[in-house]
């Protein structure tokens, strides 16, 4: 079955960057786009950025432009997100997710577990 | 990026049916996509390009759309059915490559 696994949560102070790993299983991992999605506490969730596995290829949300990394290792079916300057209001839910979609419509369905990233002095 | 609204909440008694909906401006040129989210998990797909139902997700799930609304009917609501929902589209105000969430819709199953 398909499976998305992530790395787990992180602390990290103001000012420092962190990278959340997501190992796809289940798929060949260059077929689907991987999307990466942020859930603030107690918030809702907000689209962060999509990578092709297969080119390397992103496209994020603008206000992440400069702020987000996305990489893959294709040979062990893993994404990777950096993030750097983390502020507090990056503390937050990270998912990755499987994207799905042709031109009239995109979805996710496979998400990750979500690595909590909080960043706190 | 555009906007999707969501009514902050909705509550139906158990066995009813209830509809949320999701407005904006993407729904006029894309399908809606729906998500479940239990506190403490990670969201689910229960409706993907206006009306498709993942394999797993009940039948009673359901979707809709018409104009700049999609909506999300659950008909005859299961108290396991009592989550946060989520619509989703691409985002039309740039190339279309990017996603956009509404903000949630809460439902109680009473």
């Amino acid at each position: 079955q398909v499976q998305l696994v992530q790395s787990g949560a992180e602390v990290k102070k103001p000012g420092a960057s962190v990278k959340v790993s997501c190992k796809a299983s289940g798929y060949t991992f260059t077929t689907y786009d991987i999307n990466w999605v942020r859930q603030a506490p107690g918030q809702g969730l907000e689209w962060v950025g999509w990578m092709n596995p297969n080119s390397g290829n992103t496209d994020f949300e603008q206000k992440f432009q400069g702020k987000i990394t996305m990489t893959r290792n294709t040979s062990i079916s893993t994404a990777y997100m950096e993030l750097n300057n983390l502020r507090s209001e990056d503390t937050a839910v990270y998912y990755c997710a499987r994207g799905l979609g042709s031109s009239s419509w995109a979805a996710v369905d496979n998400w990750g577990q979500g690595t909590l990233v909080t960043v706190s002095s | 990026s555009s906007e999707l609204t969501q009514d902050p909440a909705v509550s139906v008694a158990l066995g009813q049916t209830v509809r949320i909906t999701c407005q904006g401006d993407s729904l006029r040129s894309y399908y809606a996509s729906w998500y479940q989210q239990k506190p403490g998990q990670a969201p689910v797909l229960v409706i993907y390009s206006k009306t498709n139902r993942p394999s797993g997700i009940p039948d009673r799930f359901s979707g809709s759309s018409s104009g700049n609304t999609a909506s999300l009917t659950i008909t005859g609501a299961q108290a396991e059915d009592e989550a946060e929902y989520f619509c989703g589209s691409r985002d039309s105000s740039g190339s279309g490559s990017q996603l956009v969430f509404g903000g949630g819709t809460k439902l109680t199953v009473l």
